[in-house]
């Protein structure tokens, strides 16, 4: 069975940093997908990443994927406290979505 | 565009019941995803629907089911209520693209169920 690991679970970091949030995946897949989530909300669509290698960039959120080492990665440049959500990482498995955890982000000033 | 729309937005149901949940798929979209978020977790895949079939289903039992329409909304169906059944139930639509690129779902706001 596919299971999605995401960490760190919980991250509390000061605005201006730099950090970054993995997500591993125990089956072959190509498609990765990064949502967001506010509090009491549902869930944005921030990246789709279908191939290896591939790397996102959208603002202050980078997103990569390495279907080799079934890794994924999504990197925060000078975090802002507006980017303060739960970030969850999802891997299509035969056209359904399997979702990690989820990272709780702080982001303090 | 409407996007995804979920209804109701909450829901108070007691042990024992029954509830329908219903949403309708952003524009264009022809498939329909249930999930089911427990606080504090990430959204577990109860069923996927298109072309008003069952095409896929997660590890939910029979008590979960659902219909899809010819309009391409939906309904998840929830029989026998258990406290554990409380959650957040979000619907994400899609459009199945054949070619394998992959597809985007876009999410509806989901439904608060609280089993008492």
């Amino acid at each position: 069975e596919l299971k999605v690991e995401q960490n760190p679970l919980f991250l509390s970091m000061q605005e201006g940093k730099n950090y970054t949030i993995y997500c591993n995946y125990s089956t072959t897949s190509d498609r990765l997908y990064w949502y967001r989530q506010d509090p009491g909300k549902s869930l944005e669509s921030l990246f789709v990443l279908l191939s290896n290698g591939a790397v996102k960039q959208e603002g202050r959120l980078m997103a990569s994927l390495d279907t080799k080492a079934r890794l994924s990665t999504l990197h925060i440049t000078a975090a802002v406290h507006d980017l303060s959500a739960t970030y969850f990482c999802a891997v299509d498995m035969n056209n359904d979505m399997r979702f990690g955890a989820g990272t709780r982000l702080t982001v303090k000033p | 565009d409407a996007g995804v729309t979920q209804s109701p937005t909450h829901l108070i149901k007691t042990r024992g019941q029954q509830v329908t949940l219903r949403c309708s798929p952003k524009s264009g979209h022809d498939t329909v995803s249930w999930y089911q978020q427990a606080l504090g977790q990430g959204p577990q895949f109860i069923f996927q629907y298109y072309e008003e079939e069952e095409r896929q289903r997660g590890n939910f039992p029979d008590r979960f089911s659902g219909h899809q329409f010819p309009n391409y909304s939906s309904e998840l169906n929830v029989n026998a209520l258990l406290l554990g059944d409380s959650a957040l139930y979000l619907c994400a639509s899609s459009r199945i693209a054949w070619t394998g690129g992959g597809w985007e779902a876009f999410f509806g706001q989901g439904t608060r169920l609280t089993v008492v």
